[in-house]
């Protein structure tokens, strides 16, 4: 156990549907990243969160929402979802943020299927 | 943005035997981590390189990083079957970003 908790492990829904991600980050850890991992496109940053503020985006399409709540858990919204949203969703949690980051620790992901 | 080149791609192997990955980045490396992943599974840290010249050792894994050529290595010493898996660098710039990974196999 990383101490990140990510829910659900499997998530099986239909194309045009909603989902919600959650994450728990590591006790004492105020930055929570998002990843998806997909077989073609490897690791890809999605989005970072450091004490409830949004602090960096990467690649991460505008039917994808974020939110990171004052107890630090942290919750991926995909909306409007296509079959190539189908991947493993990763969180991640440190205890800094940027240059200052250190001990990232992953979550054992979210792996979505879109049918 | 920083881009990290993961070589090789995948790398199949006899049990017993060393091996060496690496990753280079396209801009100056401030901190650089290694992480194994078993398919479909989440990532286990392995060890995190922060200086020019260090080199860190866990099992008969040793990483090092090369500050000035923007690179570091991952060697594995007397390779098992247990050390097969995806192994993913990841530089720390403002946010973390990771190569494509090294796909391992060690065949008894």
């Amino acid at each position: 156990d990383s101490g990140v908790t990510q829910t659900p492990k499997h998530l099986i829904t239909a194309t045009g549907q909603r989902v919600t991600l959650r994450c728990s980050p590591r006790s004492g850890d105020l930055s929570v990243y998002w990843y998806q991992q997909s077989l073609d496109q490897g690791l890809q940053f999605l989005i970072q969160y450091y004490n409830g503020e949004e602090r960096a985006k990467g690649n991460i399409l505008e039917r994808f929402s974020a939110q990171q709540f004052p107890d630090l858990h942290s919750e991926l919204n995909l909306s409007s979802l296509e079959l190539g949203d189908s991947a493993l969703y990763f969180c991640a949690s440190s205890a800094g943020t940027g240059y200052l980051s250190y001990g990232y620790t992953f979550g054992s992901g979210t792996r979505l299927t879109v049918v | 943005s920083q881009e990290l080149e993961q070589s090789p791609q995948s790398l199949i192997v006899q049990e017993g035997k060393n091996l060496t990955i690496n990753c280079t980045s396209s801009k100056t490396l401030y901190g650089l981590y290694w992480y194994k992943q078993k398919y479909g599974e989440g990532l286990i840290f392995l060890m995190m390189l922060q200086k020019g010249g260090e080199e860190k050792s866990h099992e008969k894994i040793t990483a090092k990083l090369d500050e000035k050529k923007q690179q570091s290595s991952l060697h594995i010493t007397a390779s098992q079957p247990s050390h097969a898996g995806i192994y993913l660098c990841g530089a720390v710039s403002e946010k973390l970003v990771f190569g494509k990974g090294t796909k391992l196999t060690v065949n008894p």
